[in-house]
């Protein structure tokens, strides 16, 4: 079965630091997101992308928060300049538009020290 | 502002019994509702989804019913399974996957056990 990948499970950067969470998102989807779930806290949408530009972004989509699709299969997140309340699970997600929701990524912890 | 809320943070369940899991929201235009399945250290699952012009949809064990009035959905699992132990978040979007407003909103999540 198709399924979405993402890279590093687990990433820890100090404070003040840029990172970049990558995604490959199941290669005949259009829509790509990212979502987060900070420790014990709901899964909070942060930002939606198609056609190569941003659709739709939430308030925590600062602009410390940027997306890109370098090269047609990744989808990246970066960050760039961590705080220590960015550390959550951070999960990738892409769909092709139909009515069967999103497919998840296994999610990336990053962890802000 | 939580525009979708589960109101019970778990439930237990006996196997073969009927799992219900209970969903309301507070924005009207909310068109497109979905549930979702997770299990620890993995991303959510979808489960079944409905839209607004529905009341019901069915899949297999897996019943969601929409009650558009009361801004409410349910869950409902038959037989329950020990496996179906996991969280479910209840989600909801102004329009379904693709369209201009696919911004899903999460609900905090219900953790089911089903015991065997």
């Amino acid at each position: 079965e198709p399924e979405v990948t993402q890279t590093p499970s687990h990433q820890v950067t100090q404070m003040g630091q840029e990172v970049i969470l990558r995604c490959v998102p199941i290669s005949n989807h259009l829509y790509f997101y990212w979502y987060r779930q900070i420790l014990g806290q709901k899964v909070e949408f942060l930002v939606s992308f198609y056609n190569n530009e941003i659709s739709e972004k939430s308030e925590i989509f600062d602009d410390q928060f940027s997306v890109e699709r370098p090269d047609g299969s990744n989808f990246t997140l970066k960050i760039r300049s961590t705080k220590l309340e960015d550390s959550a699970m951070y999960f990738c997600a892409s769909s092709g538009g139909t009515d069967y929701g999103y497919t998840f990524g296994s999610g990336t912890r990053l962890t802000v020290v | 502002d939580q525009q979708v809320k589960q109101n019970s943070p778990s439930l237990s369940v006996q196997e073969g019994r009927i799992s219900i899991l209970n969903c309301d929201y507070t924005n009207s235009m909310f068109d497109y509702f979905l549930w979702y399945k997770k299990y620890p250290a993995e991303g959510p699952t979808f489960l079944i989804s409905i839209s607004s012009i529905k009341d019901k949809n069915e899949d297999g064990r897996f019943t969601v019913f929409l009650n558009k009035s009361a801004k409410h959905l349910s869950l409902h699992i038959v037989p329950s399974q020990p496996g179906d132990s996991a969280v479910y978040f209840c989600a909801a979007s102004e329009g379904s996957p693709g369209t201009s407003y696919d911004k899903v909103i999460f609900g905090p999540g219900t953790s089911l056990s089903v015991i065997p």
